[in-house]
């Protein structure tokens, strides 16, 4: 059985920019999650999508934004990028409320 | 926002010593989890929680959800030098946001 899948791995950036981060959850779970992980720091929520529909976000700008898709995948887009928007972007995704399972996440740097 | 208190925030013992790491919380969880995330890599998870005062094992690992729901503790026993990296706990409230929140982490270095 396939993992969570991001793409893509890696991307460079200049300020001002915009990005679009990409997310296959594993097959037959509906819920996907996006955090944040900057640099020696830790995980810090960003988007919760479930059956097509955000159900949560995080105290993070309106310039991130993201959508969920019918096959479950998600995009994670961030518009008008910050030096301060490098990171390690994760994806998740759950069956249910239990045991989510990460991806390796897409590495975002702002130059 | 909801934050979980990780401790310690780094740890460095000799190969084949027992670590131990928790986590405590203002506020009740439903469920712990225990992940561990390598360099370049998404947190992989070790353990889930789903019941106040349980104790879980995963191999040489040990986990407990603590009687009040706000803390958890893991274990590791007899440290390998693949255990290095960052072990986070994470809580999982039911209710309303259902998100999951993260602790600081706990960044362990074994000396062999």
């Amino acid at each position: 059985e396939a993992g969570v899948t991001q793409s893509p791995t890696h991307l460079i950036k200049t300020r001002g920019q915009q990005v679009t981060l990409r997310c296959s959850p594993i097959s037959g779970h509906t819920s996907v999650y996006w955090y944040q992980q900057a640099l020696g720091l830790g995980l810090q929520f960003l988007l919760w999508y479930d059956e097509g529909e955000e159900r949560n976000r995080g105290n993070f700008p309106p310039r991130f934004s993201g959508r969920q898709f019918p096959n479950y995948s998600s995009e994670l887009n961030v518009n008008a990028l910050e030096l301060e928007d490098s990171a390690l972007y994760l994806c998740a995704s759950s069956p249910s409320n239990y045991g989510y399972t990460f991806g390796s996440g897409t590495r975002l740097t702002v130059v | 926002g909801q934050q979980l208190n990780q401790s310690p925030q780094s740890m460095f013992i000799q190969e084949g010593e027992d670590v131990s790491m928790n986590c405590t919380s203002s506020s009740i969880f439903n469920t712990w989890l225990w992940y561990k995330q390598d360099p370049g890599e998404g947190p992989v998870l070790l353990i889930a929680l789903y019941k106040a005062g349980e104790l879980t094992s995963n191999g040489r690992l040990t986990a407990q959800f603590g009687i009040t729901r706000k803390d958890s503790f893991l274990n590791i026993s007899a440290s390998i030098p693949s255990d290095v990296g960052i072990y986070f706990c994470a809580g999982l409230r039911i209710q309303g946001a259902q998100k999951l929140v993260f602790g600081q982490g706990t960044r362990l270095t074994i000396n062999p």
